[in-house]
């Protein structure tokens, strides 16, 4: 099972929105609306921030959102503030009933 | 809260075994599925393993399927991986992960504990 593909990095300045991709196949983001995606600061375990393409835990700001078109998801992040700045990792369910995830997008608030 | 501790990493020998445990507080452990998953240092996140509740289903990445087994003890409210013939691309923070309201994402996680596989 091959990971989702991510942008390595992407970067904004403080209020502006940015969108991280994560592309798969037919196979996992694809085949299910099951696709989560989760916060990490260095040294930090990872934290979901969006689960089922587009849902937010309690807790999880508004400005984080999620969609899904075909085989690529993204995650957009509004307004962006420096605490947002940490790896993003995008993960999906698989029709070999798998999780996998993705390379991981680093993002940087300018 | 919940609260998820693992332990048990450290530096093990290629081809050598390992056992991790990770204890569980601050929600009913025995009607939640759980996972592992790892980072090796410097990488992305790699799922590793899932248990249901009641052992019933058990569901393992390619790269460790035969060599490891995830395990619970209920009673004790613990989870558990059994690393065997352990390679050096084992090398990563292994994580244990409460499973959210689908086995396939993950709402809460350890802090994580290091396991190196080097002679």
């Amino acid at each position: 099972q091959s990971a989702l593909t991510q942008p390595a990095s992407v970067s904004g300045s403080p209020g502006q929105s940015i969108t991280i991709s994560c592309t798969g196949t037919s196979s996992d983001v694809g085949a299910y609306s099951y696709v989560s995606w989760y916060q990490q600061h260095p040294g930090k375990a990872p934290k979901l921030m969006i689960y089922d393409v587009s849902n937010r835990p309690s807790g999880v700001s508004n400005r984080f959102s999620g969609s899904k078109s075909g085989n690529t998801a993204s995650l957009t992040i509004s307004g962006l503030q420096a605490e947002d700045e940490a790896d993003y990792y995008c993960s999906s369910y698989t029709t070999s009933n798998t999780v996998v995830f993705g390379g991981g997008t680093k993002l940087t608030v300018l | 809260q919940v609260q998820l501790v693992e332990s048990g990493g450290g530096v093990v020998q290629p081809g050598r075994s390992l056992r991790l445990s990770c204890a569980a507080s601050g929600f009913t452990f025995t009607i939640n599925g759980m996972n592992w998953v790892r980072q090796a240092p410097g990488k992305g996140l790699e799922w590793v393993a899932f248990i249901s509740s009641d052992e019933s289903n058990k569901f393992y990445a390619d790269s460790v399927k035969g060599r490891f087994t995830i395990s619970r003890d209920n009673s004790k409210n613990t989870l558990y991986l059994q690393m065997n013939t352990l390679r050096a691309e084992d090398t990563a923070v292994y994580y244990c992960a409460k499973r959210g309201s689908s086995w396939y994402y993950f709402d809460s996680w350890g802090q994580g504990t290091l396991v190196t596989v080097s002679s």
